[in-house]
């Protein structure tokens, strides 16, 4: 019973490229989303997050969208750089929960110079 | 300013002994949960402390699993007898406050293999 997945396990673009990375969720009562990247044999690092009270937030190069209604949620990374190579999370959260996080299985990007 | 810490990074043990994996987190920061993450698969969140409280454990197997953050020390995941299944990479993280959007910083991991 997967309650955030992340369809596709890689994801190949060419450096200067917009990258998609997209997470869909189950559970109508997360309310807060985050993207996490992970290189091999590191912890996960934040990148960006965003509450349901938002549609969209805006870090640099990093941008998450959030559609409610779909329970979908897309991270962008734009221009893509061969250093966002790693494996991407994305996760989500019950306010008013444990505050534990549940994890999608990850997408590998590769950005190819 | 140091990160959220772990040790060890890899761990070695042989079927029936016990493994203690060390969490020491972030500065400041008094919430911590250890999640255990399996080959090819995301990070499945384990139990959530606070200093001498156990808030969630609901994602930790009900036997040879312990947890614990003392109220001086590091937390300790401990594991009783571990069998080959217990082979994985375990994520300690940690957060300032409990409430609405907090995110949560994660050490390097402590690499299980059971022999």
């Amino acid at each position: 019973d997967q309650q955030v997945k992340q369809n596709s396990p890689s994801l190949s673009v060419q450096e200067g490229r917009i990258s998609i990375l997209n997470c869909d969720y189950t559970n109508s009562m997360f309310d807060y989303f985050l993207w996490y990247k992970k290189y091999p044999a590191e912890g996960p690092t934040f990148l960006i997050s965003i509450s349901s009270i938002k549609d969209k937030n805006e870090d640099g190069r990093f941008t998450v969208f959030l559609n409610k209604s779909a329970k979908h949620l897309s991270l962008h990374i734009v221009p893509s750089q061969p250093g966002d190579s790693a494996v991407y999370f994305c996760a989500a959260s019950e306010r008013g929960g444990s505050e534990k996080l549940v994890f999608g299985k990850g997408t590998k990007l590769t950005v190819n110079p | 300013n140091a990160g959220v810490m772990q040790n060890p990074r890899h761990l070695v043990r042989r079927r029936g002994q016990e493994a203690r994996l060390r969490c020491s987190p972030m500065k400041g920061h008094s919430h911590v949960y250890w999640y255990r993450q399996l080959p090819e698969e995301g990070l499945k969140f384990m139990v959530y402390l606070q200093k001498e409280n156990i808030i969630d454990e609901s994602g930790m197997p009900k036997e040879r699993f312990s947890a614990e953050f003392p109220k001086e020390g590091p937390s300790i995941l401990r594991i009783q007898q571990v069998v080959r299944g217990d082979s994985a990479a375990y994520f300690c993280a940690s957060s300032r406050d409990r409430g609405s959007y907090n995110e949560q910083f994660f050490g390097p991991g402590t690499r299980l293999t059971v022999l």
